[in-house]
């Protein structure tokens, strides 16, 4: 169990820039998903995927918003046309989906995004 | 509509003493409640949860947390803080699967 990793840790872009974020789960994880969080908040749901399928977004989530996870392994997040209100740690977090429930959630250490 | 309200957004304690983090929920199914850590630049680590099994849930570190139905309540304590327990908490719910909603958090302050 390496863990969940994202990459970058930190990412500086100017005002309207596009920007892509990435997420590998813990391996054997079929579920991973995607949340946002702001100075001095709880972190929001954006997004989640089970192996390739996306099965729910949040309305938090613009249509500037994309998110992948095209063979069920790692994940990208885009945000187009940057805002400075995009401005957040983006957490990416990852879990077992299995009969009789679900294995907690595992997060990353997130990506701090900062818009100028 | 589900939530949790996490009451206080710093608490601070002197090393040794109890800690109380407060949560309260409001949910029209049975709730599945966490307790997160979040140590700076870091992502959340899972300290506890609450399934229905049991109502006093212990977690990692010492941490402990009890769910009271008729209180709506699901508060975090530990009986004797250390100063690397110094961090932000987060409670958290679902009424089932992970799309979990959070708290605003509460920032731990240990004290010599």
């Amino acid at each position: 169990d390496t863990g969940v990793s994202q990459d970058p840790r930190h990412k500086i872009t100017k005002r309207g820039q596009n920007v892509t974020f990435r997420c590998d789960p813990i391996s054997e994880h079929n579920r991973l998903y995607w949340y946002r969080q702001t100075l001095g908040q709880g972190p929001e749901f954006l997004t989640y995927f089970q192996n390739e399928a996306q099965l729910e977004k949040s309305r938090l989530l613009s249509d500037r918003f994309s998110a992948e996870r095209p063979k069920g392994s790692f994940s990208t997040l885009e945000i187009q046309r940057t805002e400075q209100g995009d401005s957040a740690m983006y957490l990416c977090a990852s879990s077992l989906r299995r009969t009789g429930g679900d294995s907690p959630l595992h997060f990353g250490n997130g990506t701090r995004l900062t818009v100028t | 509509a589900q939530s949790v309200t996490q009451l206080g957004s710093h608490v601070s304690v002197s090393e040794g003493a109890l800690v109380l983090l407060r949560c309260n929920y409001s949910s029209s199914v049975p709730p599945y409640l966490f307790w997160y850590v979040q140590y700076p630049n870091q992502g959340l680590q899972l300290l506890l949860k609450y399934t229905s099994a049991a109502t006093l849930v212990k977690g990692i570190n010492g941490f402990e947390a009890e769910f009271k139905k008729s209180e709506t309540s699901f508060h975090l304590t530990k009986p004797s803080a250390h100063m690397s327990d110094a961090a932000e908490y987060f409670c958290a719910f679902t009424g089932g699967g992970n799309k979990l909603t959070f708290g605003t958090g509460t920032q731990l302050k240990v004290e010599l």
